[in-house]
Order: structure tokens, then sequence, then C-alpha cells
């Protein structure tokens, strides 16, 4: 299986900061790479599909990058809503493995 | 707008097997991949697998021995059975919805079971 190590696990951050989450896989996957966003008590909703393609309805605040082993998501400016766990997940082979998550705390 | 709804005992016995449903409205089966996502309480996501309606599956390898999914294009739902369950597979579990590539466009609100006797 292919593993997705995220940095931070934990992160508390002020309304307005530009937050940076790091997802790092275990070999290369290309640009087979999402962003989910679960707030807390709810199901997770897809941010960002192909490494960097934001989906519809999600604000432009938010944004992906990378390819290969190393991607990273970015909020540019942090708003209360926000306050969620963020998970990587790798679409290159089965299983399709999901990061352990960052928790994101607004201070 | 694609919407599901996961359905199902709450409560299973070890050594007993695990059945849900997932109700999908707004949308047909036949139009992506289902599948399953499941989060032990407190722990991070774990993918179950995928079924197409043509009955074309995958599974995580860990599961494989004790998981089946399948389709019913009669119903627009599609299920879930965990065979042989353990403590260890208590966790809520979400019915989603994957176009080709297997990104999840269509969560359910997920449903929690417990394994308990």
């Amino acid at each position: 299986d292919i593993q997705l190590t995220q940095s931070p696990s934990f992160l508390s951050a002020s309304v307005g900061d530009r937050v940076t989450i790091t997802c790092r896989a275990s070999q290369g996957i290309s640009s087979y790479l999402a962003w989910h966003q679960q707030k807390p008590g709810k199901a997770p909703k897809l941010l960002i599909s192909a490494a960097s393609t934001l989906q519809s309805g999600v604000p432009s605040r938010f944004s992906g990058s990378g390819s290969g082993t190393e991607f990273t998501l970015t909020i540019s400016s942090l708003q209360p809503e926000d306050l969620a766990t963020y998970y990587c997940q790798q679409l290159h082979s089965y299983p399709h493995t999901f990061g352990q998550g960052t928790k994101l705390e607004i201070k | 707008q694609v919407q599901l709804q996961e359905s199902g005992p709450g409560l299973v016995k070890p050594s007993e097997t695990l059945s849900l449903t997932c109700t999908v409205s707004g949308g047909s089966v036949t139009s992506y991949y289902w599948g399953w996502i499941r989060q032990p309480p407190g722990k991070g996501l774990q993918w179950i697998g995928y079924v197409y309606y043509s009955g074309s599956t995958s599974y995580s390898p860990s599961l494989k021995s004790r998981v089946t999914m399948s389709v019913d294009t009669s119903k627009n739902k599609f299920s879930l059975k965990l065979t042989s369950v353990s403590a260890a597979d208590t966790a809520v579990y979400y019915c989603a919805g994957y176009d080709s590539s297997g990104y999840v466009h269509y969560w359910g609100q997920g449903t929690l079971v417990t394994v308990s006797s």
C-alpha cells in the first residue's frame, strides 16, 4: 500500500493567516491526489482533485499543488469556518489510502 | 444533486456479519462507481473499496477476505457486507460515490456501527 504522511498533525492558526499542510507519499503518485475537509461531526467533503483542481463551490482561498511524492494544501487567508481536519488521499493505486489527517484549530 | 443515505443495524455482535445499504437519490446508480469508507472513533479515514454496477469491484487487501459489495440497479441502492466482525470494525461507515478515477464526489452522512456483545 502507498503510505501518505501529513504534516503537521495538528495546527493552530489565527484568522487571516496563511496556512500550509504537506502530504508526502511513500512512492510517486503523479498528480493522483485529493484533499478532503472534515468539519466536526460531519462527513468529509472533497476540496481538491488531481492535486490542484478546486471543486465547484470551494472558496478560492484554498489551493493545492505538487506532484510525485510531495503535495501541499494552502489556505491563503484562514477563516473561522475552516476549523476542520484535512485529509489527503492518493488515487494512484489500490487501495486508495488516506493520510492520517491534520487537525486545524483557530486561535 | 446526488444524495446518499446509509441504513443498517447500529449494533452487531462479534463474529457476525455487518450489513449496510446506501440509497442513491438524485441520480442513477449506473452513473458512478460506489463504495465505502470507514472511520473508527477519533481516528482517520480508511478506504474499504468500490463496486460498479457491472459487478466490477476492488477491495482493500486488509479487508478483502471479509468484504462483499454489490449494486441493486432496480432499487438504486448498493450494499456492503463485512463478515466475522470484531471490535476493531467499530467505526462510522460512509457510503461514497466516486468518479472513474476514484475521486469521492459524494459522501453519505455516515452511520456508526458498534461491534459488541
